[in-house]
């Protein structure tokens, strides 16, 4: 089945920094590719997805380009924030047309005023 | 508001006792899973369904049983054969339909679970 190697933490940055959570994956084909942000104490919640090879996801300032050539997925944000301290994790579908999906082992980042 | 509740915040087991997790949901979903998360491991999936009154294991069945007697509730059961039950417990579901129908999960708010 397919899987996710993500880049492990903690990741510890000052206020207004730039971020890189590195996400690389194997897969059957090219599924979507997918960041998830769980807040302390909260579920999971969607951050960005991608569907195909070049697109990229945003949301909240973060992005992520689906590169199949290098089978990577990294979260990046130019200027994090003191709320963005979370954990992130990066995702796919198990198997090809799967129900179900597989997480990455999560990257906790802290951001210090 | 649509969403997923999950129930209790937090749960304490003694040994050899089964306790059960509660997950409802009110968002018309057909799929709800049950993933585990242990500090520095990840989410691991327990059990999921895809339609009321089945369901199918997951990677860490081991241990746990649930039931999908309604479309809303997918609750689940940690038996006493499971020796590590402390993690958190999450609870998602999703309603796409076609190819990649389960790829954007709502997960509720977790359960964590102690043993006494």
């Amino acid at each position: 089945g397919n899987s996710v190697t993500q880049m492990e933490g903690p990741v510890t940055l000052s206020e207004e920094a730039f971020l890189t959570i590195n996400c690389t994956y194997t897969a059957t084909g090219y599924p979507s590719l997918f960041w998830y942000v769980q807040y302390p104490g909260e579920g999971l919640q969607l951050l960005l997805k991608a569907t195909k090879a070049d697109d990229k996801g945003s949301n909240k300032g973060f992005e992520a380009t689906y590169r199949k050539e290098t089978t990577s997925f990294h979260l990046e944000k130019g200027s994090v924030q003191v709320s963005d301290s979370a954990v992130y994790f990066c995702a796919l579908p198990s198997e090809g047309g799967s129900e179900k999906l597989v997480f990455g082992k999560g990257t906790k980042l802290t951001v210090n005023p | 508001d649509g969403g997923i509740t999950q129930s209790p915040k937090y749960l304490f087991r003694k040994e050899g006792q089964n306790v059960t997790l509660s997950c409802e949901q009110n968002l018309n979903h057909d799929a709800m899973y049950w993933y585990r998360q242990d500090p520095g491991q990840g989410l691991r999936l327990i059990y999921y369904s895809q339609i009321v009154n089945d369901f199918q294991k997951g990677d860490i069945a081991e241990g746990y049983s649930v039931s999908r007697e309604k479309k809303e509730s997918f609750p689940l059961t940690v038996t006493s054969a499971q020796k590590n039950p402390t993690a958190f417990y999450l609870c998602a579901s999703s309603g796409q339909t076609g190819r990649g129908r389960g790829e954007k999960l709502f997960f509720g708010s977790g359960t964590q679970l102690s043993v006494l």
